[in-house]
């Protein structure tokens, strides 16, 4: 049983470009939440996504955005880039009714 | 608003010596979640515990137990006959009510080492 599997795992970016990165959940699970490491910090909440609707949405500005199929997987997008959003970007999944968070290792950007 | 302060940074000890985590939390919520998650070096949150606001009873898991007290908005974390496996960090987050949504509050982390 595959968990929360992401990608890609490393990538380089220069500022004002724009980055996609990917999520799918965990086997049978519905909801896709993000979040955004920064180095030696806590996970900041992005937003989160079911129903392919984003339902929640933490303080981040509209150069976040993201989407979920309907087989629940999920994309992040981030356009113009700052160097500010290099990060660790951490996918969680879980079940609608339940509070249990399952992780990805997430995909490390670099903004140059 | 919610936050979550993990006052210590870096915590090392020996192999097979207690380590205690400290987090205390802000919220307005009567009705909240708190958990503890680890993060080894993979960089995967792995959760650990999560408690709610309504039982303030302390249990132990295994190696692990956690003290709950909302009279000082505290929810520490212990882990007893620490194991160099044990080596992470350890963060502390806060949920409101409808914690299905998924939206953590997370403190900033405390990084253990656990040396043999």
């Amino acid at each position: 049983d595959a968990g929360v599997t992401q990608s890609p795992t490393h990538l380089i970016k220069t500022r004002g470009q724009q980055v996609t990165l990917r999520c799918s959940p965990k086997s049978g699970h519905d909801t896709v939440s993000w979040y955004q490491q920064a180095l030696g910090q806590g996970p900041q909440f992005i937003f989160q996504y079911y129903e392919e609707e984003e339902r929640q949405r933490g303080n981040f500005p509209d150069r976040f955005s993201g989407h979920q199929f309907p087989n629940y997987s999920s994309e992040l997008n981030v356009n113009a880039l700052l160097l500010g959003d290099s990060a660790l970007y951490l996918c969680a999944s879980s079940f609608y009714n339940t509070g249990e968070l399952f992780f990805g290792e997430g995909s490390r950007l670099t903004v140059l | 608003a919610q936050k979550v302060t993990q006052a210590q940074t870096e915590i090392s000890v020996v192999e097979k010596e207690d380590v205690t985590l400290d987090c205390v939390y802000e919220t307005r919520d009567t009705t909240y979640y708190l958990f503890w998650y680890k993060q080894p070096p993979s960089g995967e949150l792995v959760f650990l515990i999560r408690r709610n606001s309504f039982d303030e009873q302390n249990e132990i898991s295994g190696r692990y137990s956690w003290n709950f007290q909302k009279s000082t908005s505290s929810f520490n974390f212990t882990i007893t006959a620490s194991q160099v496996v044990d080596s992470a960090v350890y963060f502390c987050a806060l949920s409101e009510a409808t914690a299905r949504w998924g939206k953590l509050q997370f403190g900033a982390g405390t990084q253990v080492v656990v040396t043999p």
